[in-house]
């Protein structure tokens, strides 16, 4: 069965702590994508990745780190930096760049609170 | 900057259809995107249209692109409860990327 999956589904940061969301997908998709969605204001992208060992900063990149060592697997650590990390974190595959019909595949999302 | 704009809310009556508005402003985009998403839940991708067509139809579904002005459409037709969603717009721009637009929360009214 294809698709993306992200876990865990919710999660809870304390103050000053490092939290990883995962995302894995077995679509064989080259690009990967993370999405911050808060109320109202739609999904802004954090990082993208159009290859394995390759990614680029989005329009809110700061606060946040990301990993591609496998082309199925694309982790975003929420750092101790990102003072507002409240938020629903969506990630996104597509078979990739210069393929004009990229459509962008989602996972179900993680929810992210601050204790 | 490349901009995607929506109206933020639409409530209509079950049954009755639905037209969701979406402007943008990159004209190089090659594919335009309309996605739902349901409470707590991803992007559904629901229907797409190639920047040369005017119209692609799905079922319920009616997309119209009017290029000239970079507006687009989703019309919904007899819209049923289960339709309640935010529906977002997106366009495709050079590298690959998506731009989307702040969504609108479609309520059906039984």
């Amino acid at each position: 069965d294809g698709g993306i999956t992200q876990s865990p589904k919710y999660l809870f940061r304390k103050e000053g702590q490092n939290v990883t969301l995962s995302c894995e997908q077995n679509l064989n998709h080259d690009a990967m994508y993370w999405y911050r969605q808060d109320p109202g204001q739609g999904l802004r992208l954090i990082y993208y990745s159009q290859i394995v060992n390759d990614f680029q900063k989005g329009d809110i990149a700061e606060g946040y780190s990301v990993s591609r060592e496998k082309k199925e697997s694309f982790p975003l650590t929420v750092t101790s930096a990102q003072k507002n990390p409240t938020a629903f974190y969506l990630c996104a595959s597509s078979i990739g760049q210069g393929v004009a019909k990229n459509i962008q595949y989602f996972g179900a999302g993680t929810r992210l609170s601050v204790l | 900057g490349e901009d995607v704009e929506q109206s933020l809310f639409l409530s209509v009556r079950e049954g009755d259809s639905s037209v969701i508005n979406c402007t943008y402003t990159d004209s190089s985009s090659t594919y335009l995107y309309w996605y739902k998403q349901e409470p707590g839940a991803g992007l559904q991708l629901l229907t797409y249209i190639f920047s040369n067509m005017d119209m692609k139809q799905d079922q319920r579904l009616t997309v119209l692109l009017n290029k000239k002005d970079k507006h687009l459409s989703l019309r919904i037709a007899d819209t049923q409860t289960g339709d309640s969603a935010i529906y977002f717009c997106a366009e495709s721009i050079p590298g690959g990327k998506l731009i989307f637009g702040q969504g609108t929360e479609l309520s059906v009214k039984p």
